[in-house]
């Protein structure tokens, strides 16, 4: 089983400014995923970025970085520069790793964080 | 690359009718296919994984005659909400994965369904 929890309900950056959101998770599995999607006003889901568990790096994607505690199960995401278009709820997910074949695991999702970005 | 399509993007309809929710993706084979019901600034609730040629397989709680599911091809799943009430009235997602890569799940735009 998992589970993923966001304990910030809402942040506010301004523009320009960083911002970390939180995540922690739980899972039995030894090989899993970690992702964040950001959902902003169209509600459209968009990945953000991608962690595959069994990496110590963390991934990076522009502006957009995480810093993965495996240890500690703690998955944050930390935006640089943020700009207007970052407003949206952003959501913190773990997927088991796909074992083989054509069956995927579930993704579990955390309550997610709206963040408002400020002019 | 990697983009799903849902169709209708909104749809209203009166109580007691029949809804049919289509998910496609277009440029890229998908086995599995989840849809999602999501409220108002909360988080995304699976209902069901859809596995081409094969039954779904429903998450605890969700009423399988009432969400019906059929995933015929490798590029489209549908989603049926018969005998619409208003608490089904919600906003439906559905995502898909790409075979032989890796997990990541590709969301499709969504669909708001209004029940009067």
């Amino acid at each position: 089983a998992q589970t993923v929890t966001q304990s910030q309900p809402e942040m506010s950056v301004q523009e320009a400014e960083t911002v970390t959101l939180s995540c922690t998770y739980d899972t039995s599995e030894s090989n899993y995923y970690l992702f964040w999607y950001k959902q902003p006003p169209s509600r459209q889901m968009i990945l953000v970025i991608r962690q595959e568990a069994y990496k110590q790096q963390n991934a990076t994607e522009n502006r957009f970085s995480v810093n993965f505690q495996k240890a500690a199960k703690s998955f944050s995401l930390k935006i640089s520069d943020s700009q207007l278009g970052d407003t949206a709820m952003y959501f913190c997910a773990s997927k088991p790793r796909n074992a083989g074949g054509t069956s995927y695991g579930k993704l579990t999702f955390g309550q997610g964080t709206i963040l408002t970005v400020h002019p | 690359g990697a983009v799903v399509s849902q169709h209708p993007s909104r749809v209203i309809c009166k109580s007691g009718t029949s809804v049919k929710i289509e998910c496609r993706s277009l440029d890229f084979q998908a086995t599995t296919m989840f849809w999602y019901r999501q409220f108002p600034k909360q988080s995304l609730m699976l209902m069901a994984t859809s596995n081409e040629g094969s039954k779904a397989t429903y998450e605890q709680g969700v009423e399988k005659d009432k969400f019906l599911i059929n995933h015929a091809s490798l590029t489209l799943s549908t989603l049926t909400v018969t005998s619409a009430h208003p608490e089904d009235s919600s906003f439906y997602i559905c995502s898909a994965g790409i075979i032989g890569a890796t997990d990541t799940q590709y969301f499709g735009p969504g669909t708001r369904l209004t029940v009067l």
